[in-house]
């Protein structure tokens, strides 16, 4: 997706380890944010930002954190990995606040914790 | 509780064929309405967007319609083609909410030659 990259794009992780998901953007776009889409459910909203160093909670941030040191890059960090963290992540940007506004998403990280 | 319920869970179609997906929502109060289009493996990208007035909106092919006073809202494509094959969400944001969009489960269509 142009202007919107996610890495890695598969991950396999241990239960208790740490796992980091990279959201990078060249759209100098001021909203980020991170969700989770697990099969029969809407995407679900865990962490977005609102500039460098402002973030807040979703509806689904335990066992997740996130930083936001640059315009660019928006990290989400499960600080240890438990199986139901098992899911595709996704990382979607918009320009103005996103209840008026399109989101431009990126194509996902999937990760397996085991 | 802010809900939205998308019908038919999956839907199987011949090529060329139309069909309608159906989006009920519970959210209020309303601020707006999107589609999205999620092909496998993909994110989800944007469709239309419509808000409180506005009762239809068409994006090539794909036309949505929506009735604020029922809460329903539908997505009619046209003669489908197999590129149209993919997961079509329905997505509605409430005005109190600064951030928080509330998404359907998503219709999984699947177009046959």
């Amino acid at each position: 997706d142009a202007g919107i990259t996610q890495s890695p794009r598969h991950k396999v992780t241990e239960t208790g380890t740490p796992v980091t998901l990279r959201c990078h953007q060249t759209e100098n776009h001021r909203y980020m944010y991170w969700y989770r889409q697990d099969p029969g459910h809407g995407l679900r909203l865990i962490h977005y930002s609102y500039g460098v160093k402002d973030t807040d909670k979703g509806e689904v941030s335990d066992g997740y954190s996130v930083s936001r040191s640059k315009t660019e890059d928006f990290l989400l960090t499960l600080e240890s990995a438990t199986s139901s963290q098992t899911s595709v992540y996704f990382c979607a940007i918009s320009d103005h606040q996103g209840r008026y506004n399109g989101y431009t998403f990126g194509s996902g990280t999937r990760l397996t914790v085991v | 509780k802010n809900q939205v319920e998308q019908s038919p869970q999956s839907l199987i179609i011949l090529e060329g064929k139309n069909c309608t997906l159906q989006c009920n929502y519970t959210v209020s109060p309303f601020s707006n309405l999107r589609w999205y289009k999620q092909d496998t493996g993909r994110g989800p990208v944007s469709l239309t967007i419509m808000t409180f007035s506005e009762n239809t909106k068409s994006n090539g092919r794909y036309t949505a319609t929506l009735d604020a006073d029922t809460k329903q809202s539908s997505l009619h494509i046209t003669a489908s083609q197999l590129s149209d094959s993919a997961s079509y969400i329905c997505v509605v944001s409430a005005e109190d909410s600064n951030y928080q969009l509330i998404w359907g489960a998503g219709t999984k269509l699947i177009i046959k030659p």
